[in-house]
């Protein structure tokens, strides 16, 4: 099974509302990093927050980190167009190899 | 544009045979991981290699194999394919080994087994 599931898995909002995204994840982190993929691209980084982080910002990304709760979530602000695509959260174990959750497909309806 | 190239872009088989899939790093980064994307798993590591050596393994089949060469690019070779290793195949690097590091991905090669 997935270490980190996204919820929710499809969102669809209009241009200019923010959208927030979640992740929750099983065991203990060295850092959470999140990934956009255009569809059928390759992931690119957006941000990476480790486990002493309770926050993090990144132009109009704002992500969180709740290690308490195993979950992290992203928000996007102002949302634009050029934002639809699927948001992929991934967890550092230590294991040297990076676990994806299964994504959030994002919408940015003009 | 990650730096990170990969070859072919497209590749279509048939059941039972074997192809290698290429990928050259960014300039400067010494790790290669190699990644599955496919519609029922999503997205799996397979492999990493850093200068040249294996350092960790994930869901890799038997009837795949891997290896980075002294100019670190690094190659996938998938044997006795079957329908179900059709799906995106991503290489990605960074500059050292730990996860630590962000993780730069090339385009993809996309595998069609018929």
């Amino acid at each position: 099974s997935q270490q980190g599931e996204e919820d929710p898995q499809a969102l669809s909002i209009q241009e200019g509302e923010n959208a927030t995204m979640n992740c929750s994840y099983k065991t203990s982190i060295n850092n959470l990093q999140w990934y956009r993929q255009n569809s059928g691209r390759g992931l690119v980084h957006l941000i990476l927050i480790r486990s002493n982080e309770r926050e993090k910002h990144s132009g109009r990304l704002r992500v969180t980190l709740d290690t308490s709760k195993k979950s992290s979530s992203l928000l996007i602000t102002a949302s634009r167009a050029a934002d639809t695509a699927s948001y992929f959260c991934a967890t550092d174990t230590g294991r040297r190899a990076l676990t994806f959750g299964s994504g959030t497909r994002l919408q940015v309806q003009p | 544009d990650s730096g990170v190239t990969q070859t072919p872009k497209h590749l279509i088989t048939a059941t039972g045979q074997r192809v290698t899939l290429r990928c050259s790093p960014r300039s400067g980064d010494l790790s290669v991981y190699w990644y599955q994307q496919s519609l029922d798993q999503g997205l799996q590591f397979l492999i990493q290699y850093y200068n040249g050596e294996e350092r960790a393994k994930g869901n890799i089949l038997e009837r795949f194999s891997a290896q980075q060469f002294p100019d670190l690019h690094s190659e996938l070779n998938l044997s006795s394919l079957e329908l179900g290793d059709s799906a995106l195949y991503f290489c990605a690097s960074s500059v050292v080994g730990e996860t630590a590091n962000e993780q730069f991905f090339g385009p993809g090669t996309r595998l069609t087994v018929l």
